[in-house]
């Protein structure tokens, strides 16, 4: 089955750029997602990017997907205190997706 | 705008009781799943239903049920809880797409097996 896998923790300064990256093993994965959890919440879903593309831009947020290597990425510019939480990486084909293990952002001021 | 809603966001419960939680979307979402979450694990996948009354094993679906009378409510059930069913519960609901579609996730109950 699918393995998707992100490092653990990420520590960076206010304003700064953080870039989270997250592998998978699946090529079948047809959407790959980013969700950002906040203490005590739920999942927020942050960004989606279909396999066909290999760079999607929302504001603050860039995805980068290598797809012959399986990679994501998730690029936070001008990264604030608010984006202090962990971020979880998921592959999917159809209704299921895996998840990564998550990936917790330290922002210090 | 997308709500999922979960009963309960903490729970104390003692070993060898019952427990229910109880998940609501108000999406008309078909799909409906039932994960807990635990530090180093990511999300693991423990009962999904993909229509009323239907249900699938995830992959963790060991002393867990489900419960899918109506649509909109989805409900999982530790028959006997564990110390080892102390965990985040996290339930999540999507539409039926050919290609699948994106899962919105409710606040999460965190509970703890004394």
């Amino acid at each position: 089955g699918e393995d998707v896998e992100q490092s653990l923790f990420l520590s960076v300064r206010e304003g700064d750029s953080s870039v989270i990256n997250c592998t998978y093993t699946d090529s079948s994965s047809t959407y790959l997602y980013w969700y950002k959890q906040e203490p005590g919440a739920g999942l927020q879903l942050l960004t989606y990017i279909f396999s066909n593309m290999d760079m999607k831009q929302d504001q603050r947020l860039t995805v980068l997907l290598n797809k012959k290597d399986k990679h994501l990425s998730l690029r936070i510019a001008d990264t604030q205190t608010g984006d202090s939480a962990i971020y979880f990486c998921a592959a999917g084909a159809g209704n299921m997706l895996t998840f990564g293990g998550g990936t917790r952002l330290m922002v210090k001021p | 705008d997308v709500k999922v809603t979960q009963s309960s966001r903490y729970l104390v419960k003692r070993t060898g009781e019952k427990v229910f939680l109880e998940c609501v979307q108000d999406m008309d979402h078909e799909n409906m799943f039932w994960y807990r979450q635990d530090p180093g694990l990511g999300l693991r996948l423990i009962y999904f239903s993909y229509d009323v009354k239907m249900k699938e094993k995830g992959d963790i679906p060991e002393g867990y049920s489900v419960s899918r009378e109506k649509k909109e409510r989805f409900s999982l059930i530790l028959e006997s809880a564990s110390t080892n069913q102390t965990s985040m519960y996290l339930c999540a609901s999507s539409a039926d797409r050919e290609q699948g579609e994106t899962q919105y996730f409710g606040p999460g109950t965190r509970l703890l097996v004394l």
